[in-house]
This record gives C-alpha cells, sequence and structure tokens, in this order.
C-alpha cells in the first residue's frame, strides 16, 4: 500500500546536537511539507518542496534544514540554532495541483533535554 | 487572528449523540480538508471539499463559499470517534501550502 512513512516515532536527543528526521512517501507525489505541532496551536509550515532538488521556506523555517534529493524523500534537520525543537513534527505529501488530496504521515515526536 | 477558527475547543458527547464542528475561514479558498488526529497523532484525511457537501459513512462535510464556513458532522456518533478534528484551508495560488486551525478535540462517551 502507498503512504508516507516517518521515523522514529519518538526521538530523543540533547540541547545542541542536530538531528535529522526521516519522511519517505512511496505515492509518487511531487510536493512534499513538513510541519510543526505544539499544544494548543495549529500546525505550522516549516519547509515545503514542489520538485526534486528545490525546496522553500514555510513560516517558521528558522533553525531547520531540509533537502530533496529524490523524489520519495524530504529529510528535515532541526538544527542546533533551533531555540525550542522540543515538538511534533508531520510530513505530508500531495500531488501537483489544486483538487490532490494530501497524505500525512504518523509523525515524530521530538523531546530535546 | 487566525485564519482558520474552529469551535468549540473541546466537545464532550455520549454515545449515539449528533456532533457538529464548525470551522469559519477569513481568506478566499480553493478547498478546505477536514482531517482527524487520533492519539498518538496520526493525521488522517476525511474530506477535501470546494463546494457544497460530501458524505462518507456516518461523516458528513458541507462548505458555503460566500459565507466562508463549513461543518464537519459525525451523526450516530461512536467512542471509537474520539480524536482531534481540524480544518484547513488551501487559499489559491500556484503551491498547496494549507493554513491549519487549531483543532477541536471530541470526546466521546460510552
Amino acid at each position: 500500500d502507498g503512504g508516507i512513512t516517518q521515523s522514529p516515532k519518538y526521538l530523543f536527543r540533547k540541547e545542541g546536537q542536530n538531528v535529522t528526521l526521516s519522511c519517505e512517501q512511496n505515492l509518487n507525489h511531487d510536493a512534499m511539507y513538513w510541519y510543526r505541532q505544539d499544544p494548543g496551536q495549529g500546525l505550522r509550515l516549516i519547509y515545503y518542496s514542489q520538485i526534486v532538488n528545490d525546496f522553500q521556506k514555510g513560516d517558521i523555517a528558522e533553525g531547520y534544514s531540509v533537502s530533496r534529493e529524490k523524489k520519495e524523500s524530504f529529510p528535515l534537520t532541526v538544527t542546533s540554532a533551533q531555540k525550542n525543537p522540543t515538538a511534533f513534527y508531520l510530513c505530508a505529501s500531495n500531488s501537483w495541483g489544486q483538487r490532490t488530496e494530501a497524505f500525512f504521515g504518523q509523525g515524530t515526536r521530538l523531546t530535546v533535554v | 487572528k487566525n485564519e482558520v477558527e474552529q469551535s468549540p475547543q473541546n466537545l464532550t458527547a455520549q454515545e449515539g449523540e449528533f456532533i457538529t464542528i464548525n470551522c469559519s475561514y477569513s481568506v478566499g479558498i480553493s478547498a478546505l480538508h477536514w482531517l482527524q488526529q487520533h492519539p498518538g497523532g496520526g493525521i488522517v484525511s476525511l474530506f477535501m471539499l470546494s463546494s457544497g457537501k460530501k458524505k462518507h459513512g456516518r461523516l458528513i462535510a458541507t462548505i458555503n463559499i460566500q459565507e466562508k464556513h463549513s461543518s464537519l458532522h459525525i451523526t450516530a456518533s461512536h467512542p471509537r470517534d474520539s480524536a482531534v478534528y481540524i480544518c484547513a484551508v488551501k487559499s489559491g495560488g500556484s503551491n498547496y501550502k494549507l493554513t491549519f486551525g487549531k483543532g477541536t478535540l471530541l470526546t466521546v462517551n460510552p
């Protein structure tokens, strides 16, 4: 079955360390997205990519970096510059065009101690 | 002011009750999503609609473009419907950026 796989589900890191969250999709979707979710807030867009080797900053990109070397993969690195990295991170994807649904991964809960 | 407002924030119901969750938005949109997030965090897309009404099993979603308002209804609610329901809108434009509401936490008691 096609879908989006995020790994790991739970991740713990020490303050000051970079950490990379994985997102893989086998839906042949062109576009992929990373969102952050904090308690009491809606999902906020970190980065998105509409095509391989290209990506754009979302609303809260500071302290994060991404790459899109393959269509199926869009890893997110949470760098030590991110001031408040503990959060729930969701990856999504969809095909190009206005009327296509987005598919979401199961999320990664990152805790920085 | 958030571009997408949901109400209520929290909703508790008894099994079998009819549930309505509302979503109002302030921007012109090309599509609206209703999403379901269970404990553990994974999100499932329930509906995507740009006009009218859609039905899937016990779930019904409606949208009124002129009034910038959408509703999600659950008939004959069940404890397994307990989840966070999120409204998200896509404004016009060439990319596919979604703006999300803060979600409605629904608890259905047996």
